[in-house]
Formats: structure tokens, sequence, C-alpha cells
């Protein structure tokens, strides 16, 4: 089993909707992000949460909301779907320890809003 | 504000070496990593420098200068299955840890 499982891989809705994202990871790391990844943009973080009553801004959170439900999941919501956010969105976690510290990404979600 | 550059794409021949640079600019720094990620999947960590100098690992290795703000990872003997994106990160201190993605660097390897 994957240690950090997003649901669902691949989404097509329409423009309005609200969509939910959902991350989960067995990893027993206190830290979750949420990405997005567009072509030529590389990986943008959207939300980051270092605990579970800690939850911080990314660089492009307009248009979305989290919430760390528990250490082990993060969810992330676009309230009222756009076009412009079709992109492949990735949940990654990592420790809260030392200096060393590298994302274990999830396989990704493909959204695709019509 | 914080920047990282990379090449967009190169191309590359199978068994050869090939050198993917990267450029960044930050304030706080703490660490730089690089990951690999094949067309439609998750990236996959590769390896993490901290100080100025050389990591080998395998057929990879990472080299980084903190005063020039510049690293490089180093593939060798170049297989077929090293056609990805390569992306250099930067993990930096501001108030908390915090960690910027380059746009990634896509490597061709040819036969």
């Amino acid at each position: 089993d994957a240690d950090v499982t997003q649901t669902p891989r691949n989404r097509i809705t329409k423009t309005g909707k609200r969509i939910m994202l959902e991350c989960s990871q067995t990893k027993g790391h206190d830290r979750m992000y949420w990405y997005r990844q567009d072509p030529g943009l590389g990986l943008r973080l959207i939300y980051y949460s270092f605990d579970v009553k800690d939850i911080n801004k990314g660089e492009i959170s307009d248009g979305y909301s989290v919430s760390r439900q528990a250490q082990a999941k993060f969810s992330l919501s676009l309230e009222s779907a756009i076009p412009n956010q079709t992109a492949l969105y990735f949940c990654a976690t990592s420790t809260g320890t030392g200096t060393y510290q590298p994302q274990h990404f999830g396989d990704g979600t493909r959204l695709s809003i019509l | 504000g914080q920047n990282i550059d990379q090449p967009t794409e190169m191309t590359a021949t199978e068994g050869a070496i090939v050198q993917i640079n990267c450029t960044y600019q930050t304030s706080g720094f703490n660490g730089l990593f690089w990951y690999q990620q094949h067309a439609g999947e998750a990236p996959t960590f590769l390896s993490y420098n901290v100080l100025d100098g050389l990591e080998e690992k395998g057929r990879f290795s990472s080299f980084l200068s903190r005063s020039k703000g510049y690293s490089y990872l180093l593939l060798k003997e170049l297989q077929m299955k090293d056609s990805a994106s390569y992306l250099c990160a930067v993990s930096y201190y501001t108030g908390g840890f915090k960690t910027i993605f380059g746009a990634g660097t896509r490597l061709f390897v040819k036969a």
C-alpha cells in the first residue's frame, strides 16, 4: 500500500462545483502539504500544515481551503471550481524534526474543470 | 524573494554523463533537494545538500556551492529509464521551514 494516498486519482467536473480532494498518510509525519503542478510552472504550494492545529497559506491559496482532520488526513477543497484550477494536484508529507526533511508525495489527482 | 532557475529541457545519450544545473536566490537557506519525476507520476526524493561540496549516491551525485547559489545534479551511465523531469528544491527558514520548487528540467535520454 502507498504511504501517501490521494483520492480521487482523476476527476472531471463543471465550473461552480465544490470539490474535495483527500489525502491520507501512514508515514506518521506531522507535516502535510498541498501543491498544484502546471506545465512549465513546477510545483506551487497551496496550503501546508505542520500539525493538526496548524494551517498555513502557501503562495497560491486563493480559491482553495483545507482541513486537517487528523495527523494522517489533510483534505483540499475548491469551493467553487473554475477552469484555471485545472491541474495536477499533489499531497506531500515530511517529518517535523531536524533539517533533513525530504517530502514524500502521493500519486497525484488530475483535476479537469470544464 | 525566493527564486530557482533550471534549464527547461536537456537531451543526452544512453551511457553518457549529464549535468543539470540549478541556481537559486533565497534568504535563510537551509538545504537543497533534488527530486526525480517521471511523466504523470509523483516526484521522488533523490538527494540533499546542506554543506558545500559533492554528495554521491550510486550513479547520481549532487553538488552545492552556497556562496554562488548554485547546485548541479550529475547523472552517470545514463539509462533510458532516467528520462524524467528533475526538480531542484530549496528549503529556507522564514519564521518556519519552507520549501520552494523549481519548474524542473525535462531530460530526454536517447539510444
